[in-house]
């Protein structure tokens, strides 16, 4: 098993351009989860997803946006990118089946720089 | 004041000595996640645990659900163990975590 993979793990766009960023587990997780992650911060909840066609947002919602159209895979989207979104992006899963059992699993991080 | 606080930010060591990090936080959780982090690299989970303590290798875990308090503790430690390592609370509902902002620790020779 691959786990929780993402792509592309690095990427530099100009202010104003858009990208997705794509994360796929084939952990038949029903949880997935983004984070960003600043120096001299933890990292913040970006938004997440309870199962297939639901998403919620997180601490820091703003100028993302998120699809989950099939389970194994949670898109992040950036409409306008921004030097304030120059961040390193982790996406991470996790299952209900196992009843207390939460554990996250995060994949490589996407790193991305907005000039 | 952030819910996760971590202590030390950063630390350094002696390969051989015997280290502590610990974490307090100041909400109800489910379990608490200890991560540890490699320069450049991904995020792996090296513990949960919702009570008394965990051992795995040179590793122990421990947290004291009444004090609202957790340490990891590296035993015999080796510059391999030169990492940042997060302290991560799960709060309730979606499995959503809480980070701290991680203790950097640097083991020389």
């Amino acid at each position: 098993n691959a786990g929780v993979t993402q792509t592309p793990k690095f990427r530099v766009l100009k202010t104003g351009q858009s990208m997705t960023l794509l994360c796929a587990q084939d952990m038949n997780h029903e949880y997935m989860y983004w984070y960003r992650q600043d120096p001299g911060m933890g990292l913040r909840l970006i938004h997440y997803s309870v199962g297939e066609g639901t998403t919620a947002k997180g601490e820091v919602p703003d100028g993302y946006n998120v699809s989950r159209l099939k389970k194994q895979n949670f898109l992040l989207g950036l409409e306008s990118a921004a030097p304030s979104q120059t961040s390193v992006y982790f996406c991470a899963s996790s299952s209900i089946r196992d009843r207390g059992s939460y554990e996250q699993y995060f994949g490589p991080g996407t790193r991305l720089t907005v000039t | 004041k952030n819910e996760v606080e971590q202590s030390p930010q950063n630390l350094t060591a002696q390969e051989g000595e015997f280290i502590t990090i610990n974490c307090s936080y100041s909400v109800g959780i489910s379990a608490l996640h200890w991560l540890q982090q490699h320069p450049g690299g991904g995020i792996v989970s090296l513990f949960m645990l919702s009570s008394g303590k965990k051992k795995h290798g040179r590793l122990i875990a421990t947290i004291n659900i009444q004090e609202k308090h957790s340490s990891l503790h590296i035993t015999a430690s080796h510059p391999r163990d030169s990492a940042v390592y997060i302290c991560a609370v799960y709060t309730g509902t979606a499995s959503k975590l809480t980070f701290g902002t991680g203790t950097r620790l640097q083991v020389t020779l």
